[in-house]
């Protein structure tokens, strides 16, 4: 069966430092990945998607920035943190046009 | 400019009783839409879902309806659990999976 990993589950960090989030799927191959967050009073925002290796599409314009340089790994990072990065980060995979799954969800909180 | 819009943030409804849901959208285009259900600090997971070329969808408690010409779907829980309780995105596709911003449902004992 497929499973999905997040790392760290909680991270506060301080304003201006970096950020690596770190997502890996196992059980599948070849997997659309995404990275969401949900703003406290928000709904679900897609941040990045990627249909493989090296292919990254940003949806919202910001100081964050995705890579994938494995097939079942997909990775968030900043260069400097704002206050407004804090949020609930969530990546997900699919394998069918309809359905995704998402991992356990990371909590940011920007100080 | 949202094109899934929930319009209810919460809604309290008592244990056994219907739960409806409800989800407006303005994009013709979408082919598919889902329901999923967020507990606190986890990630969403998928309940339900529709094809445009249905209006209705069961499986066990869940209903999900679609009225194309009005652009809505709703979702109805029934009986109504503890269990239930959570928040509820309403999503639709196109090219992508585009969220709604959910609604939080209580379920009263």
């Amino acid at each position: 069966s497929q499973t999905i990993h997040q790392w760290p589950a909680t991270l506060v960090q301080p304003v201006g430092s970096p950020l690596s989030l770190e997502c890996t799927v196992e059980g599948t191959s070849n997997p659309n990945l995404y990275w969401y967050r949900q703003a406290a009073g928000r709904g679900l925002q897609l941040l990045f998607y990627s249909v493989g290796i090296g292919q990254i599409s940003s949806e919202v314009p910001q100081n964050l920035s995705a890579s994938r340089p494995q097939d079942r790994q997909f990775i968030l990072s900043s260069k400097k943190l704002l206050l407004s990065d804090s949020g609930f980060y969530l990546c997900a995979w699919s394998n069918e046009p309809y359905e995704q799954y998402f991992g356990p969800g990371t909590r940011l909180t920007v100080t | 400019d949202q094109q899934v819009k929930q319009n209810s943030p919460s809604l309290s409804v008592q244990e056994g009783r219907i739960s409806i849901l409800n989800c407006d959208y303005t994009n013709s285009m979408f082919d598919y839409f889902l329901w999923y259900k967020k507990y606190p600090a986890e990630g969403p997971t998928f309940l339900i879902s529709i094809s445009s070329i249905k209006d209705k969808n069961e499986d066990g408690r869940f209903t999900v309806f679609l009225n194309k010409s009005a652009k809505h779907l709703s979702l109805h829980i029934v009986p109504s659990q503890p269990g239930d309780s959570a928040v509820y995105f309403c999503a639709a596709r196109d090219d992508k999976i585009i969220f709604g911003k959910g609604t939080r449902l209580h379920i009263l004992p």
